[in-house]
C-alpha cells in the first residue's frame, strides 16, 4: 500500500541545535516533494519544494534533501529557535500532475530555550 | 491580496443539518483544492478545481458532499445531513500552476454535535 511516514513522536531540541525531521514514503514515485509548517489552529504554510533531480535545496536556515533510492526526504533547521516550534508536514504529488498533495501526519517540533 | 480566505472560521451544527463553507482563493490562481484535516493527521485531499471545472473528487467525498466553483472564482463546499464523523478542519488551498506551492487558508473548523 502507499504510505507517507513521518516521526510520530514529538522532537524536542535545545535552542541553537539542528533539528532533523524525516519523511519516508513507499509505493510512490513523486516528481517532487514539499515541506509545510503548520501552527495550531492554522492552515499549513509552504516552506520548500524539492524535485526528484535535486539532491538538496536550501532556504535561509532550512535544508531539504531528497533521496529517491531510499524514498526519503530529510528536513533540517539549523540554529533552531523557539519560534521554529510547530508541526512540519511533508507532502508529495503522486500523479505529478496538478499538484494534488498527499500529506504525512506531520512531526511536532519543540525548541526549548 | 491577503491570501486565501475561508468563511466561517468555526461552525457548530447539529447532526443532520446542512452546512456550507466558502473559500476565496488568491485572485490569479486558477487551481483550487479542498482538504480535510482531523486531529493529529495531515490534510487529506477532497477535491480539485481548475478554473470552474471540478477535475477530481476523492472517494472520501461521499454523495453528501458537493463542491462548486462558479465562474472559476470562489468555491463552496456543502455537506448535507451532517454526521459526527464530519467534524474536522476543512482547508482550502490555491496554486498558480502545477509543481508550485499551495497557499492554504486558515480553515473552517466544523463541529457536529
Amino acid at each position: 500500500s502507499q504510505k507517507i511516514e513521518q516521526n510520530s513522536e514529538a522532537l524536542n531540541i535545545q535552542e541553537g541545535k539542528t533539528a532533523t525531521l524525516t519523511c519516508n514514503y513507499t509505493n510512490y514515485s513523486p516528481a517532487y516533494l514539499q515541506w509545510y509548517r503548520q501552527d495550531p489552529g492554522r492552515g499549513p504554510v509552504f516552506l520548500l519544494l524539492i524535485r526528484e533531480n535535486e539532491k538538496e535545496k536550501r532556504k535561509e536556515r532550512l535544508k531539504v534533501t531528497f533521496d529517491t533510492t531510499l524514498k526519503q526526504s530529510l528536513f533540517h533547521i539549523t540554529a533552531s529557535q523557539p519560534a521554529d516550534s510547530a508541526t512540519y508536514l511533508c507532502a508529495l504529488d503522486p500523479q505529478g500532475g496538478y499538484n494534488k498533495l498527499i500529506f504525512g501526519a506531520g512531526t511536532r517540533l519543540a525548541v526549548h530555550p | 491580496d491577503t491570501g486565501v480566505s475561508q468563511n466561517p472560521r468555526h461552525k457548530i451544527t447539529k447532526r443532520g443539518q446542512n452546512v456550507t463553507f466558502r473559500c476565496d482563493p488568491i485572485s490569479e490562481h486558477n487551481r483550487l483544492y479542498w482538504y480535510r484535516q482531523t486531529l493529529g493527521q495531515g490534510p487529506e485531499f477532497l477535491t480539485y478545481f481548475q478554473n470552474e471545472a471540478q477535475l477530481e473528487k476523492s472517494r472520501l467525498l461521499s454523495d453528501r458532499f458537493s463542491a462548486e466553483r462558479p465562474k472559476g472564482s470562489f468555491s463552496t463546499l456543502e455537506i448535507q445531513r451532517t454526521e459526527q464523523g464530519d467534524s474536522a478542519m476543512y482547508l482550502c488551498a490555491s496554486s498558480l500552476r502545477r509543481e508550485a506551492e499551495a497557499f492554504f487558508g486558515q480553515g473552517t473548523r466544523l463541529t457536529v454535535v
